[in-house]
Order: structure tokens, then sequence, then C-alpha cells
């Protein structure tokens, strides 16, 4: 199984400054990573696919970088409506594996 | 629009029961494979169950093997999953939630969307 952990576990920023979450897989994925979006009482949200690629309606502040092991999603000036928990997901082997989180809080 | 609904949750007693239903709108779900992912409360996402859109190969996590088992129906355009010998860790949100290759050219499926969850909880 490939382990997915995330850094750091919270966040804690002020609406403007800018956002790095990084995800580490166990071995390398090539680009097969997604980040999610989870907001409190909602189903996660699609952001990045394929390490780098924002899926439909997502906003140019939201972008994602990395191959291999190692993999950064950066929100280049938060808005308040970013303050929520992101997830990472590896779809390079079964079983699907996601990271454990980080909460983006506000400061 | 693509849409999912989740439905069949509630309490029920360890040893127990359930059967969750996933319906779907917008889409044939012969044309998308499906996955089952769970989220404990105040914990992270775990992928429990997958189905290829021939539903020929079904997965399932280590932990619910031989507990659960995926299933649809194509008249109904709804996904399934029946799970028996329920435990306290089994309790969760369960979310369905669509693959699709994205612009259709994507590296492999992704998850979306994804259903509003139905909450399982297994308790006497």
């Amino acid at each position: 199984e490939i382990v997915v952990t995330q850094s750091p576990a919270t966040l804690s920023l002020s609406p403007g400054e800018r956002a790095t979450l990084s995800c580490r897989a166990s071995q390398s994925i090539s680009s097969y990573l997604g980040w999610y979006q989870q907001k409190p009482g909602q189903a996660p949200r699609l952001l990045i696919y394929d390490a780098s690629n924002r899926a439909t309606g997502i906003p140019a502040r939201f972008s994602g970088s990395g191959s291999g092991t190692d993999f950064t999603l950066t929100i280049s000036s938060l808005e308040p409506e970013d303050f929520a928990v992101y997830y990472c997901q590896q779809r390079s082997n079964w079983p699907l594996t996601f990271g454990g989180g980080t909460k983006v809080e506000i400061k | 629009q693509v849409h999912l609904v989740e439905s069949g949750g509630g309490l029920v007693k360890p040893g127990g029961s359930l059967r969750l239903s996933c319906a779907a709108s917008g889409f044939t779900l012969t044309d998308s494979s499906m996955n089952w992912i769970r989220q404990a409360p105040g914990k992270g996402l775990e992928w429990v169950s997958y189905i290829t859109k021939s539903g020929t190969t079904i997965l399932y996590a280590d932990s619910v093997k031989g507990r659960f088992t995926t299933s649809r129906d194509s008249a109904k355009n709804s996904l399934y999953l029946q799970m028996n010998s329920l435990t306290a860790e089994d309790t969760a949100v369960y979310y369905c939630a669509r693959e699709i290759y994205y612009g259709g050219h994507s590296l492999s499926p992704w998850n979306d969307p994804w259903g509003q969850g139905t909450l399982v909880t297994v308790s006497s």
C-alpha cells in the first residue's frame, strides 16, 4: 500500500497570504495525484488532477506541482472561502490512499 | 447536471447490517467507474470499494473485504453498498463518487463529483 503523508497538519494564515501544502508518497506515483478541498459539513471537491491540472471551475489561485514522490498545492492569495481542509490522493496503485489532510485556518 | 445522492444510513447495532444506496442523475452509471469512500467522525478519508463501469471488476479495502458488497442496478441507475457484520470502526459518513477522465485525456480517472454522504453509526 502506498502511504501518503501531508504536512503540515494545520496551517494558520491570514487572508491574502500564500499557502503552501505538501504531500509525499511512500513510493513514486509519477503524476497520479489529486487534491481535494473539504469544507465543514460538505463533501470533498476535486481541485487538482494529475498533480498540476485544475479541475473545472477551480480558480487560478490554486496550483499544483510535483511528480514522483513530492507534491505541492499552492494557494497564491487566500480568499475567505479557501479556509478548509485539503486532502491529496494517489491513483497510481490500489488501494486508493489519501493523505491525512491539512487544515488551513484563519490566523 | 451530474448529481449523486446517498441514502440508507442510520444507527445499527454491532454485528448488524445496512444497505446504502447512491442514486445517480445526469449520467449513466455504466459509463463511469465508481468509488465508495468513508470518513469517520473528525477523521480523514478512507477508500472502501471500487466498481468498474462494466461492473466486471469490484475491489474492496482490506478493512471491509468479506463483509461489504458493492453492486448496482442499471435500470435504477443506482449503486449499492451492502454492509454486514458491522463494528464501531465502520462508523462514518459514506460517500459515493464518480470517477472520470478529466477532459477525456487525464492520466487516470478522478473522483468528481461526490455525493453529500450518508452517516452510518454502529453502536449498541
